[in-house]
């Protein structure tokens, strides 16, 4: 059975501060991984995805994600925060040898202070 | 419009109304989801057609009843709804060869 957990429901950054996003997953295949924001009163958009390339994963807006299977981690950074960066932000994994289902945590709410 | 198109975003209705809700996508793709969001849960895949066939059906109450017509529409029919199911549902779409997900923006549902 596939998982992810994200470590924090809130966290809270001053504006052009580093913004880190924690996601654990747990997959007995080798998964696929997935980065999604969700701005207030709209739908899910794609951040960035990994699928067995290269490890650093580059996205939208300035935000990447690193793979590292040793510790089963999908972290999700910024090196500076924007105002705009405020919303939600969901990882899910998918199986590989599975089309269409996708597995999302929690959810991590990201606060940006001026 | 393009993208995933949902309506409508805002909907009110009683235990005993029956409403549907409405998903077009506009990107050519096969495959289409119906999740629901609840404040403080993960989402939770309810519903997946392919080639417009439903191949997953994650133990859903019947008083929801999914429809896809063709590769470009899917409904959500309600019935007989409990306060409980007041949340967000969100639609979704894929090529059938990706599991990158396309959303629409959802429909806010509150039952009273």
């Amino acid at each position: 059975a596939q998982s992810v957990t994200q470590l924090g429901s809130h966290v809270s950054v001053s504006e052009g501060a580093l913004v880190l996003l924690r996601c654990n997953y747990s997959s007995s295949v080798p998964p696929y991984l997935f980065w999604y924001v969700q701005y207030p009163n709209q739908g899910l958009q794609l951040l960035l995805k990994y699928t067995s390339a290269a490890t650093l994963v580059k996205g939208i807006n300035g935000f990447e994600a690193e793979f590292k299977k040793s510790e089963t981690s999908f972290h999700l950074t910024k090196p500076s925060a924007h105002m705009s960066d405020a919303a939600e932000y969901f990882c899910a994994v998918s199986r590989m040898d599975s089309s269409y289902k996708l597995i999302f945590g929690s959810g991590t709410r990201l606060l940006v202070r001026p | 419009e393009t993208g995933v198109t949902q309506t409508p975003r805002h909907l009110v209705m009683g235990m005993t109304n029956k409403k549907s809700l409405k998903c077009e996508q506009h990107l050519g793709h096969n495959a289409m989801y119906w999740y629901k969001q609840s404040a403080k849960k993960p989402l939770e895949l309810m519903f997946v057609y392919s080639l417009e066939e439903r191949v997953e059906n994650n133990s859903v109450p019947s008083r929801f009843s999914p429809e896809c017509p063709n590769s470009s529409h899917l409904f959500l029919h309600l019935h007989t709804l409990q306060p409980e199911d007041s949340a967000l549902y969100l639609c979704a779409s894929s090529p059938l060869d990706s599991n990158e997900q396309f959303f629409g923006p959802g429909t806010r549902l509150t039952v009273l």
